[in-house]
């Protein structure tokens, strides 16, 4: 596809159960971001790939929260032991890479995720 | 106190007015500062970014960064009711990796 795709749309789950939220980042970024967005709130930064090595993870808020990109392409977000404080927008974004700096990030619609 | 401040409105004008959106930030490493578009229950959209301090046009956006004040201002010209959606900065320290986001102020433009 041409955008960011993420998936799925939408989430609903229980307290306590895992999840997890998949990205597919347009063709050729080599970089791939995670934000969470809580309503009224401008997104907060978790995490981003270089490729496939996570570069800062400084914004995971607990042991809970856990990315991976094996393939350098595909990225996947897992919530352990989901929390009511855990239920926001998880958004996705990518960029592109000119001559070593990463470009401004496009981003997917996100997931909205529910805890009950 | 938030890195990045932005007041989160509701801004009603109407259409044909000129538009100004700013945010404030306090952290003087901030070399790059970008502008979204978010429509609702849709991902944020890139309007337009600029490094340093300095002005950059596009169109009806016109970028605004002041870097000794720490601010940075987005005007839209001839507003137009399609460009009503919240408007969210960001902005970051190294390359565009890591945005610091504002809270978004929600615009909405009066037919």
């Amino acid at each position: 596809g041409a955008g960011v795709s993420q998936t799925p749309s939408n989430k609903v789950t229980e307290k306590g159960k895992y999840v997890e939220l998949r990205c597919d980042p347009i063709s050729g970024h080599t970089a791939l971001y995670w934000y969470r967005q809580s309503l009224g709130q401008g997104p907060e930064f978790l995490i981003y790939f270089q490729g496939t090595g996570a570069a800062d993870d400084s914004g995971l808020p607990n042991d809970r929260f856990f990315a991976v990109r094996p393939e350098g392409s595909v990225s996947t977000l897992k919530i352990q032991r989901t929390e009511r404080g855990d239920s926001a927008v998880y958004l996705c974004a990518s960029s592109f890479n000119l001559g070593g700096i990463n470009q401004p990030q496009h981003f997917g619609d996100g997931t909205r995720l529910s805890i009950l | 106190q938030k890195e990045v401040e932005q007041d989160p409105g509701p801004l009603s004008v109407p259409e044909g007015a000129i538009v100004s959106l700013n945010c404030t930030y306090s952290n003087s490493a901030f070399q790059y500062f970008m502008w979204y578009r978010q429509y609702s229950r849709k991902g944020p959209e890139l309007l337009m970014y600029t490094y340093s301090s300095g002005n950059k046009e596009d169109g009806r956006f016109t970028a605004q960064v002041d870097k000794s004040s720490k601010y940075i201002s987005l005007f839209i010209r001839d507003s137009q009711p399609s460009d009503s959606a919240t408007y969210l900065c960001a902005m970051s320290r190294y390359n565009f990796n890591k945005f610091y986001f504002g809270s978004g102020t929600k615009l909405n433009v009066k037919p």
